[in-house]
Parts: structure tokens; sequence; C-alpha cells
């Protein structure tokens, strides 16, 4: 079976440092994976997704995460964090495509001024 | 294009009462879900559907029916509501075969059982 975790519930930087959200996951087939970004009473919308192409994919709002199969991790990064990225994170996996996406508990990424 | 929406964005229900939750996409997708988000948790999914006329269980299904009569449309009913089905709900749909490998999520529904 599926599942993804994500190490830190929540994850506190200044503005301007690196932000790094840690998923690891578990699949038995080759993995699709996806990071989505929650703001505040909204729904989800897609950072970026890896499906077997480059491991090293760029999303938007300059966020990018490495797929590594033999640490089953797929970290999502920032090199200089904005205000504007505080936010909820969530990484999801599947075998299948976009569809029945397993996703992990979420984490929350608060900027400090 | 609208996207995914859904309707209503709150809803207050006393337990054992029943309801649809509502949610239509214009984008022709094939496939639809319904997940929920409760803290701590992430998003489980409910239900899918891959087309018309065709669902099926998710995650947690218990206490929740769907049924897929048109493209466009994937409702949600709750029976009975019960107080463990107070939770956030999301609509999602996609493409099932292409490269687009995106799954488009609807704002939600806030949904508190007392």
């Amino acid at each position: 079976a599926q599942s993804v975790t994500q190490l830190g519930s929540h994850v506190s930087v200044s503005e301007g440092a690196l932000v790094l959200l840690r998923c690891n996951y578990s699949s038995s087939v080759p993995p699709y994976l996806f990071w989505y970004v929650q703001y505040p009473n909204q729904g989800l919308q897609l950072l970026l997704k890896y499906t077997s192409a480059a491991t090293l994919v760029k999303g938007i709002n300059g966020f990018e995460a490495e797929f590594k199969k033999s640490e089953t991790s797929f970290h999502l990064t920032k090199p200089s964090a904005h205000m504007s990225d505080a936010a909820e994170y969530f990484c999801a996996v599947s075998e299948t495509g976009a569809q029945k996406l397993v996703f992990g508990q979420g984490t929350r990424l608060t900027i400090n001024p | 294009n609208a996207g995914v929406t859904q309707t209503p964005k709150f809803q207050v229900l006393k337990t054992g009462q029943s309801m649809t939750l509502q949610c239509a996409q214009d984008m022709n997708h094939e496939y639809m879900s319904w997940y929920r988000q409760d803290p701590g948790m992430g998003l489980r999914l409910i239900h899918y559907s891959v087309g018309a006329g065709i669902t099926d269980q998710g995650e947690v299904p218990n206490g929740y029916n769907v049924s897929r009569s048109t493209t466009e449309d994937f409702p949600l009913r709750l029976l009975s509501a019960a107080p463990s089905q107070t939770s956030v709900y999301f609509c999602a749909s996609s493409r099932v075969a292409g490269e687009s490998y995106e799954q488009y999520f609807g704002p939600g529904t806030r949904l508190t059982v007392t």
C-alpha cells in the first residue's frame, strides 16, 4: 500500500532563508509524486509533480523538488522564503497517475519577518 | 472555465440529518473524486468515479454515498450525519489518461455536525 510521511507538522523559517519541507513515500510500483499548497480557507493548488521524467522538478513560485529513489524521498525546497509562502503544504503519491492520491498529513509553513 | 465548483461553502447539520454536497466541473474530465480533510491527517479519499455511471470506494467511504449520472456532476450524500463527519470536504477532477497528471480541486465545503 502507498503511504506518505511528512516530517514536521510545523516549519518556521525567516524571510529570505531556505525552505526545506520533507516528504518520504512508500510505493510498490514507480510512483507519481506531487506537492500541493493550500492557502487559508482555499482549495489545493498544484506546486509541482514528478512523473518519471527528470528527477529534479521545478514548480511554480520558485519551488523545486528532487526525486531520490534510493531514499524514497521527494523533499520540497525554495532558496529564499517570501512572506507569501506561508501556507500548508501537502505531499501526495499515486500509483495510477493523477488519480487516487494518498496524502501526507501536511506541513504548515510559517515565515518570520 | 469555472473549473471545479462546490456548494454550499458552509453547512451545519444536526446528528441524523441527511444532505448532499454538490460538485461540478466544466473541463470535461472523466475522473472525479471526493476527499475529506481533517487536522493532522491530510486528505483522505472517500469515493471516486472514472466516468458517468462508474463509482468506487476510496479509503473512508462509510456513511457516504455517491452517484455519477453526468460527466459534469458528482454529488456526495451523507445518509445520516454523525459528529465524526465534521470536516472540510474537497471535490477534485482530472483526465483519466494523458500527460496532464494533475487533479484540480474545488474550494471546499466546511461541514459541522452537532
